[in-house]
């Protein structure tokens, strides 16, 4: 079952930062947060995925709060292609099962 | 690289007809999974591999058969096709925590199979 809790859905202006929360209250110490978007019907694509510390890529920022039970997915400046469905994940450091909610619905308006 | 390769995209069974979705990878992982999506939900996983050899169940595994011969191969099967089963249905693979991999590797997903069973 799904370790974690994500809005249904969000909007954002195209060329504003898109901000995804993720709540994962009961994560542990050994588990990463991972961040996938599903764009139509195609295969899941990873983002970025952390620990601890804060990540970033060239797709996006990954912010973990400290006490890591909370993280927030950044995409600087969304753009019209960044509408998907994202998911947050946990998953075990030594466990390879990657186990999707039903993720946050991301529409960009022009 | 092709990543991960699933055939065909397309499929139409009718009930009670078997078949067999392909999955093949070129990037050497030992993990490979089958996750199904239906519609306006998320991905259930089916059946998981961790090496050549070796397979387990994930949540939704009846129905569905799988075997893993080859370290790029994981052949998912459907015996007998139900109408409950009409989903998309996607492959993924990553290295694994078992044969040295990290355990923060990610998985790269196929394009899917779209089935419909009538």
């Amino acid at each position: 079952d799904a370790k974690t809790t994500q809005p249904t859905s969000m909007d954002c202006a195209e060329g504003r930062a898109a901000n995804l929360p993720c709540n994962h209250s009961t994560i542990s110490g050994n588990e990463y947060v991972y961040w996938y978007r599903q764009i139509h019907s195609q295969g899941p694509q990873y983002i970025i995925h952390g620990l601890k510390n804060n990540e970033t890529n060239e797709m996006a920022s990954l912010i973990i709060t400290e006490d890591r039970k909370s993280s927030t997915l950044i995409l600087p400046h969304a753009t019209l292609r960044d509408t998907a469905v994202y998911y947050c994940i946990v998953k075990y450091e030594t466990g390879n099962q990657f186990y999707f909610g039903t993720g946050t619905s991301l529409t960009v308006i022009p | 690289n092709a990543g991960v390769t699933q055939t065909p995209k397309f499929q139409v069974l009718k009930t009670g007809q078997s078949m067999t979705l392909q999955c093949a990878q070129d990037m050497n992982h030992e993990y490979m999974s089958w996750y199904r999506q239906d519609p306006g939900m998320g991905l259930r996983l089916i059946h998981y591999s961790v090496g050549a050899g070796i397979t387990d169940q994930g949540e939704v595994p009846n129905g569905y058969n799988v075997s893993r011969s080859t370290t790029e191969d994981f052949p998912l099967r459907l015996l007998s096709a139900a109408p409950s089963q009409t989903s998309v249905y996607f492959c993924a693979s990553s290295y694994s925590i078992q044969t040295g991999g990290l355990g923060n590797s990610p998985l790269h997903f196929g394009n899917g199979t779209r089935l419909t069973v009538t």
